[in-house]
């Protein structure tokens, strides 16, 4: 089965950049999305398509792609982007459809 | 603006039957993907089921042969009917709408979910 990896957390302070990475086979190959997810909350889409966001989603979030490695951008980083990350592939080369990464836990110091 | 609303977790026996609804409002129901996506206490996301637009149904590895996911569209419902139930199954369970009308592999719109807890 496909399996997307995310380091399980990143630290980062008050309005610097945060990175968080999603590797995986051939992503080069497929959409990639990214979700934020609040304690207590569903997720939410901040990046889809690689890197388009949808309304309403600041331009501090931004999306991209090398190799096989894809990563999500939040720059200027605030105390509410404290969340976790998961990344998202769409795979119909298997059973399984839709899979997503292992989470990132982003903490603001 | 889109609205996903679940019901119907709560405790069940291991082995035993339990069935998800989720009532949708504000966008064709009819007209794009639903899904499944379940996340167990304290874990990531797993990806559970979707029929997409023209009735097609799709399961992961774990839940296929026990879970069947169904929709009424004029009452603009999606079901999960689950069986067999394990442990495993616990979690909270999100009802979640695929982006465009044509699968391209994007969920832009999730329910708050319902939890399900199975236990032996």
């Amino acid at each position: 089965s496909y399996v997307l990896t995310q380091p399980p957390s990143v630290s980062v302070a008050p309005g610097q950049t945060a990175r968080i990475t999603c590797g995986g086979d051939n992503i080069g190959g497929k959409i990639v999305q990214w979700y934020q997810q609040k304690p207590g909350q569903a997720p939410v889409l901040v990046v889809y398509d690689d890197s388009d966001r949808p309304s309403g989603i600041p331009e501090r979030f931004s999306g991209s792609k090398s190799g096989n490695t894809a990563t999500l951008t939040i720059s200027r980083v605030d105390a509410g982007d404290e969340a976790d990350y998961y990344c998202q592939v769409w795979d119909n080369s298997t059973d399984i459809l839709y899979v997503f990464g292992t989470g990132t836990k982003v903490t603001v110091l | 603006q889109v609205r996903l609303v679940e019901s119907g977790g709560g405790v069940v026996q291991s082995g035993r039957s339990l069935r998800l609804s989720c009532v949708a409002s504000g966008f064709m129901f009819g007209s794009y993907g639903m899904h499944w996506v379940r996340q167990a206490p304290g874990k990531g996301l797993e990806w559970v089921a979707l029929i997409s637009y023209d009735g097609n149904q799709y399961y992961s590895e774990s839940v296929k042969g026990r879970f069947a996911i169904s929709r009424d569209v004029p009452k603009k419902m999606l079901y999960l009917q689950m069986n067999s139930l394990k442990d495993d199954d616990t979690a909270v369970y999100y009802c979640a709408k695929d982006r465009n009308t044509v699968v391209r592999g994007i969920i832009s719109d999730w329910g708050q979910g319902t939890l399900v807890t199975a236990s032996s």
